[in-house]
């Protein structure tokens, strides 16, 4: 079955750092771009950033508001992506998702608070 | 590109049909995918490439494309159908970044 498992939310303090990770299983992870994907409780979808193949080059995209904050990376070896968050924001509290677009992963809850 | 409009909200009866829009101007030249989110869960895949449907979507989904404007209809609505429903393209001018409506919620009355 193909499954992606979102970890590591948490309470942090504006200003601070959270690594969240996306487990993959079931599918061809390599051939797989990765989106992370946010929900601001009882907001809608915001597209955070995406990880591209390693064939596909590797590029990596930022929504505007969590450009030069965050960094996405992978590990093609263990089938994880990394979304490593700096500078955290009272606005970047959500829930925050990983999807290949036909799998969702059930989500991880941030939340930045003083 | 300019953002993806849909409705905030959308009500039927039982057994009609939803029909739930979604603008844009990027939707004349990519590709829209639909997903279906329940109260506290994960959105699911229902439409993919305008039209298409991931086999474990049943065929009362359906996707429609006509300028840049997408549609995407369920017939024969089911209360199990009452969810959030959002649309996603790829801005093109912009490497491709996710471009997501801000849902629309369906109500089975």
């Amino acid at each position: 079955e193909e499954e992606l498992v979102e970890s590591g939310g948490g309470l942090v303090k504006p200003g601070g750092s959270l690594r969240l990770s996306c487990a993959a299983s079931g599918f061809n992870f390599k051939n797989a771009w990765i989106n992370w994907v946010r929900q601001a409780p009882g907001k809608g979808l915001e597209w955070v950033g995406r990880i591209r193949t390693n064939d596909d080059g590797g590029t990596i995209d930022y929504s505007a508001p969590v450009k030069d904050r965050f960094t996405i990376s992978r590990d093609d070896s263990e089938e994880i992506v990394y979304l490593h968050m700096t500078q955290l924001k009272i606005e970047d509290t959500a829930t925050y998702f990983c999807s290949t677009v036909q799998v969702w992963g059930r989500g991880t809850l941030v939340t930045v608070s003083p | 590109s300019s953002p993806l409009t849909q409705p905030p909200s959308v009500s039927v009866s039982p057994g009609q049909t939803a029909r739930i829009p979604c603008s844009g101007d990027v939707l004349s030249r990519q590709y829209t995918s639909w997903y279906q989110q329940k109260p506290g869960q994960a959105p699911i895949l229902v439409i993919y490439k305008d039209t298409e449907r991931p086999s474990w979507i049943p065929e009362r989904f359906s996707g429609s494309t006509s300028g840049t404007t997408v549609t995407l209809t369920i017939s024969g609505v089911q209360a199990e159908d009452e969810a959030d429903y959002y649309c996603q393209s790829v801005d093109s001018s912009a490497s491709s970044h996710w471009m997501l409506g801000g849902g629309t919620t369906l109500t089975v009355l």
